[in-house]
């Protein structure tokens, strides 16, 4: 049973518009949230994170907002960007950062 | 910066092939992962180490086991490669969590390989 899924495999966004991906989560001891982005033939690099004592971390495009009572949580990228087409992984972790369990993730395309 | 390298961006191994893919981190790092990645199912766990000559199972460990014999080396052995053995491998480090660093991992750049 997944404790994190990401439902959208993939999302196709046009240059200069939002993305938002989605991640939810059924683990109530989660305590950390991230997403990690990759490029094919590449690791997962990490993109940002937010505690579960805050509803909104943002970092530049970049901005994730977390739902505790519905348990889910949003990745925004505003503009988006051709450059910004990779998969998305969203990872949860509990226990003042233990093992992270990632999610199925979610392919994004930005058309120029 | 944290550089965790994979010995291999790509193999070609026969089924029942013994494999060994390596991993080295030069940061330090206690905590050691290797994790499989395969359309949908996103990252699975497949075994970790807290420290030198420590391991632990992860979600999917049949089929591999693992080596750590010193702290910056991580391998992951597929003792008899099977078919459904073909994925893109990744191999992760962090400190342990508790040190005041952040929970995420630096991950390598990936093996992907490929059994027939």
């Amino acid at each position: 049973d997944q404790q994190v899924k990401q439902n959208s495999p993939s999302l196709s966004v046009q240059e200069g518009r939002i993305s938002i991906l989605n991640c939810d989560y059924t683990n109530s001891m989660f305590d950390y949230f991230l997403w990690y982005k990759k490029y094919p033939a590449e690791g997962p690099t990490f993109l940002i994170s937010i505690s579960s004592i805050k509803d909104k971390n943002e970092d530049g495009r970049f901005t994730v907002f977390l739902n505790k009572s519905a348990k889910h949580l949003s990745l925004h990228i505003v503009p988006s960007q051709p450059g910004d087409s990779a998969v998305y992984f969203c990872a949860a972790s509990g226990n003042a950062g233990n093992m992270l369990t990632f999610g199925g993730g979610t392919r994004l395309m930005v058309k120029p | 910066d944290v550089k965790v390298t994979q010995s291999s961006r790509y193999l070609v191994k026969r089924t029942g092939e013994k494999v060994f893919l390596e991993c080295v981190q030069d940061m330090d790092h206690e905590n050691m992962f290797w994790y499989r990645q395969d359309p949908g199912l996103g990252l699975r766990l497949i075994y970790f180490s807290y420290d030198v000559k420590m391991k632990e199972k992860g979600d999917i460990p049949e089929g591999y086991s693992v080596s750590r014999e010193k702290k910056e080396r991580f391998s992951l052995i597929l003792e008899s490669a099977s078919t459904n053995q073909t994925s893109m491998y990744l191999c992760a480090s962090r400190y342990p969590p508790g040190t005041g660093t952040m929970a995420g991992y630096t991950f390598g750049s990936g093996t992907r390989l490929t059994v027939v």
